[in-house]
């Protein structure tokens, strides 16, 4: 069955370092989306991504952060400038189609990312 | 600030007893409902999703929805020591995009 993979599993990255975390959505799915989950805290949504561009984006997702598809099957979040609150996992998503309210996302198995 | 309120528990069930799980949100125009288990370190699995008010049944699982009340629940039949995870309710909402707005999660203990 196909699946969201996430590569690397685990990051650990000095404050004020970049980081890049990287995703490999389903093959057929055309919309990407990214949460994160600060341990023992709800998952929170930070951006979808659709057609090459940024569909919406919450209010954590801010200068510091970017997303991209740099070519037919990676999807990235970078962060800028690591802050210690930036620790948590981290989840790409994806949905095979603009189905409006139906949209079903499928989740990737997350990247655990810790600054120090 | 749409949110949606989950009762963290833990909720303790003896194996093979019905596991109720409730959720309400705060969206009246909130059309599609999603149920996600998350075992420990784990990302979030889809269970179930839920769009039209009543039941839905999937093997053991049953999803409940009335938006009326804003409350949508799910059950679990013949629990198994394996369920034992925490247990995701989540609203899709539709802006320019989508994006899922989580609860925080029912922790599901089930003893054998």
């Amino acid at each position: 069955e196909p699946e969201v993979t996430q590569t690397p599993s685990h990051q650990v990255t000095q404050m004020g370092q970049e980081v890049i975390l990287r995703c490999v959505p389903i093959s057929n799915h055309l919309y990407f989306y990214w949460y994160r989950q600060i341990l023992g805290q709800k998952v929170e949504f930070l951006v979808s991504f659709y057609n090459n561009e940024i569909s919406e984006k919450s209010e954590i997702f801010d200068d510091q952060f970017s997303v991209e598809r740099p070519d037919g099957s990676n999807f990235t979040l970078k962060i800028r400038s690591t802050k210690l609150e930036d620790s948590a996992m981290y989840f790409c998503a994806s949905s095979e189609r603009w189905q409006g309210a139906r949209d079903t996302q499928y989740f990737g198995p997350g990247t655990r990312l810790t600054v120090l | 600030q749409k949110e949606v309120e989950q009762n963290s528990g833990p909720l303790s069930v003896p194996e093979g007893a019905i596991a109720s799980l409730n959720c309400t949100y705060s969206d009246r125009g909130s059309q599609s409902f999603f149920w996600y288990r998350q075992y420990s370190g784990k990302s979030p699995e889809l269970i179930m999703f839920i769009y039209s008010n009543g039941d839905k049944e999937d093997g053991r699982f049953t999803a409940q929805l009335n938006k009326a009340s804003q409350y949508v629940s799910l059950l679990i039949r013949d629990s198994q020591p394996s369920d034992s995870a925490t247990y995701l309710c989540a609203v899709n909402i539709v802006g320019r995009g989508n994006k899922l707005v989580f609860g925080a999660g029912t922790i599901l203990r089930v003893k054998s």
